[in-house]
């Protein structure tokens, strides 16, 4: 069975730059995670997806972040403009439906300049 | 917002020694996982515990819930190498699978 995708793998931008990372889920998993992990913490959880519709976002910075999954199936997290606090890994990770164990992907790691 | 504190931070240990890794909160949880990260990796799950008091075993590895499911402990016994790496406890507040993490654990096994 393949893994949670993402890409780009690395990315580094300048700061007032924008970027777009891609998850791609596991195969019939309906909810959909992103975790943005500061070097040296654990990740934080920015937004869940159930199938195409929104969880929760309660703490994804809506002014210059943004996700979507308009299928259902794969997602897109967009920062614009990018900030130099928001180098980082982020991480995509998916689960068969609620209160089931959540599947990580190798993540992205975006360096703003 | 609910903090899962770990400690310690960070550990360097040599081979076949034991060690135990501490997971606090004052807020109380419905579940707790433990996960383990490696480099340029995602974290990857290790156990899912749920009742108070439970402790649950992966080979070497002994997990503990607290009575009050507000912390936990990951023991290691006889640790090798190939145990390095970042240990992640993560708690779920209402068993809506919305996760907060700790900051982590770092560990070294030196051979």
């Amino acid at each position: 069975e393949a893994g949670v995708a993402q890409s780009p793998r690395y990315k580094i931008i300048e700061k007032r730059q924008s970027v777009a990372f891609w998850c791609n889920p596991i195969s019939g998993h309906a909810t959909l995670y992103w975790y943005q992990q500061i070097l040296g913490q654990g990740p934080k959880l920015l937004i869940q997806f159930q199938n195409n519709g929104v969880v929760d976002d309660s703490q994804l910075p809506k002014d210059r972040f943004s996700a979507e999954r308009l299928k259902g199936v794969d997602s897109t997290l967009k920062i614009q403009p990018a900030k130099l606090e928001d180098s980082a890994v982020y991480l995509c990770a998916s689960s068969g439906t609620l209160r089931v164990s959540q599947f990580f992907g190798p993540g992205t790691r975006l360096t703003v300049l | 917002t609910q903090l899962l504190e770990q400690s310690p931070q960070f550990l360097s240990i040599q081979e076949g020694e034991n060690l135990t890794v501490y997971c606090n909160s004052s807020s109380v949880f419905s579940s707790l996982q433990w996960y383990r990260q490696e480099p340029g990796e995602g974290p990857v799950l290790l156990v899912t515990v749920v009742t108070g008091g439970e402790v649950k075993k992966l080979k070497r590895l002994t997990f503990q819930f607290g009575d009050a499911r507000k912390d936990s402990s990951l023991h290691i016994t006889a640790a090798q190498p190939g145990d390095t790496g970042l240990y992640l406890c993560a708690g779920d507040p209402n068993a809506g699978n919305m996760l907060t993490f700790g900051g982590g654990t770092r560990l070294m096994v030196k051979p």
